[in-house]
């Protein structure tokens, strides 16, 4: 398995300011995703973050809006930028874990926006 | 694009009861197909991985299918306990495209 530890774990924030959550992971990885899962919904995948290069955002997300930072192997930030109450989600960070490419993830934020 | 179905959406039953979760998806090109769990307020735990090349994987009481063919896989749990309450996610995918999650089977087990 995988240790990653994720934080804030919850935070409620007023719309129009930022956020940014971090993902720490026991050991190194190459590539770190960030999903996000809005209320009553399934997970999305956001973006890629991947150590020495510019994260890989999916259809629908933008830097501008989640910026990522990958400064090491074990470690990732996710940026929710100039927040409107649709921002309200859970935001999650995963990586794979041997060779069969299992996928853990962190427990999550749980973010609210006003 | 990948896409990723679960029926049902919710489901109760009394507990001992043997139950089947069902998943399918479009793209049969998967490199895997893991089943997950998640509980209010938490993250997801992975439960059970199928590789491509494989039929199904057990462990416990779960078991998980795969039939590439027809792009289903199933998630059998024998004997359901109350602790058995969950959100079921199945996913699938890999590689540098992450997973492509459907939207969960609700579970509630009646003690």
């Amino acid at each position: 398995s995988a240790v990653i530890s994720q934080k804030p774990s919850r935070d409620i924030c007023q719309r129009g300011t930022s956020l940014t959550i971090q993902c720490q992971v026991d050991s190194q990885v190459t590539m770190m995703f960030w999903y996000r899962q809005q209320p009553g919904q399934s997970l999305t995948l956001i973006a890629t973050a991947n150590q020495g290069s510019e994260a890989t955002y999916e259809s629908g997300f933008v830097i501008d809006k989640f910026p990522i930072s990958r400064p090491n192997l074990t470690f990732s930030t996710l940026t929710v930028s100039n927040m409107s109450p649709e921002d309200s989600s859970i935001y999650l960070c995963s990586v794979y874990r041997g060779e069969n490419e299992k996928l853990f993830f962190g427990s999550g934020t749980q973010l609210s926006v006003l | 694009k990948q896409e990723v179905t679960q029926i049902p959406a919710a489901l109760s039953v009394p507990e001992g009861e043997n139950l089947v979760l069902n998943c399918s998806f479009t793209d049969s090109a998967i490199y895997n197909l893991q089943w997950f769990r998640q509980d209010p307020g938490k993250g997801l735990t992975s439960l059970l991985l199928i590789q491509s090349s494989q039929r199904e994987q057990t462990s416990g009481r779960l078991n998980a299918s795969l039939d590439k063919s027809s792009g289903r896989s199933t998630l059998y749990i024998a004997a359901s306990q109350p602790g058995d309450s969950a959100t079921y996610l199945c996913a699938s995918g890999g590689g540098a495209d992450g997973l492509t999650f459907g939207k969960g089977t609700h579970l509630i087990i009646q003690p």
